[in-house]
């Protein structure tokens, strides 16, 4: 079965670069979720697409944005970024109330 | 206060036996949602089963299964016959009401639960 990519899978930026994240959901599924894993940490929410329109916005830095374009693919893009964004992200999908997660995307900021 | 909690910070099983994984939770909404998750020291996040606020019977899903008990607000995973690959993070989490319309909400996590199986 399909299950949700994500790219790139790691990614190392340096201090106040750019990252951009991409997902790209199971077929079929109408909402998109991110999610944030600090190390040792539980995944924090940051923001939610149904329909390719933002539905939910969590905790989310005003320097991250995210979007959601018409094939369903979603991006965060990261800007300014600091060394506390070293993080694993996740994207997840769901058509009804179950989350399938994809593998991450583990973001190291030097 | 911690929507979900998971006051075992580690638990440790025998191959072949059974386990028993705490988690409670709070909220005051009638609709909401329970999962349990897997997190291999690989990182990826695996969903093992699910239980709705409404549904009336424990779900079970192989050899997982929960016990939702609502008026204690308590969801505790149950793993029989524990294997080797089941060494993980378990993560809590629940889903309360929804995003509007037809969309779900976000998932609130609890701190997890560090599962290492001997053999």
């Amino acid at each position: 079965a399909a299950g949700v990519i994500q790219s790139p899978r790691h990614l190392i930026k340096e201090k106040r670069e750019t990252a951009t994240l991409k997902c790209y959901p199971i077929p079929r599924h109408d909402t998109v979720y991110w999610y944030q894993q600090g190390p040792g940490q539980d995944p924090q929410f940051l923001i939610s697409f149904y329909e390719k329109m933002q539905s939910d916005k969590g905790s989310i830095p005003d320097r991250f944005s995210a979007q959601q374009f018409s094939d369903y693919h979603s991006e965060l893009n990261m800007s300014s970024l600091e060394l506390g964004d070293s993080a694993l992200y996740f994207c997840a999908s769901s058509w009804g109330d179950t989350q399938y997660f994809g593998p991450g995307t583990r973001l190291t900021v030097l | 206060a911690q929507k979900i909690t998971q006051t075992q910070p580690g638990m440790f099983v025998q191959e072949k036996e059974a386990v028993t994984l705490d988690c409670t939770y709070d909220t005051s909404d009638p609709s909401y949602g329970l999962f349990w998750y897997k997190q291999p020291s690989s990182g990826e996040m695996i969903f093992l089963i699910y239980q709705g606020s409404y549904d009336q019977q424990n779900a079970t899903e192989g050899r997982y299964s929960l016990n939702f008990q609502k008026a204690r607000k308590s969801a505790n995973l149950v793993i029989s016959a524990s294997q080797l690959g089941d060494s993980a993070m378990y993560f809590c989490a629940m889903r309360e009401g929804d995003a509007g319309g037809t969309s779900y909400g976000k998932l609130t996590f609890g701190q997890g639960t560090i599962l290492t199986v001997h053999p």
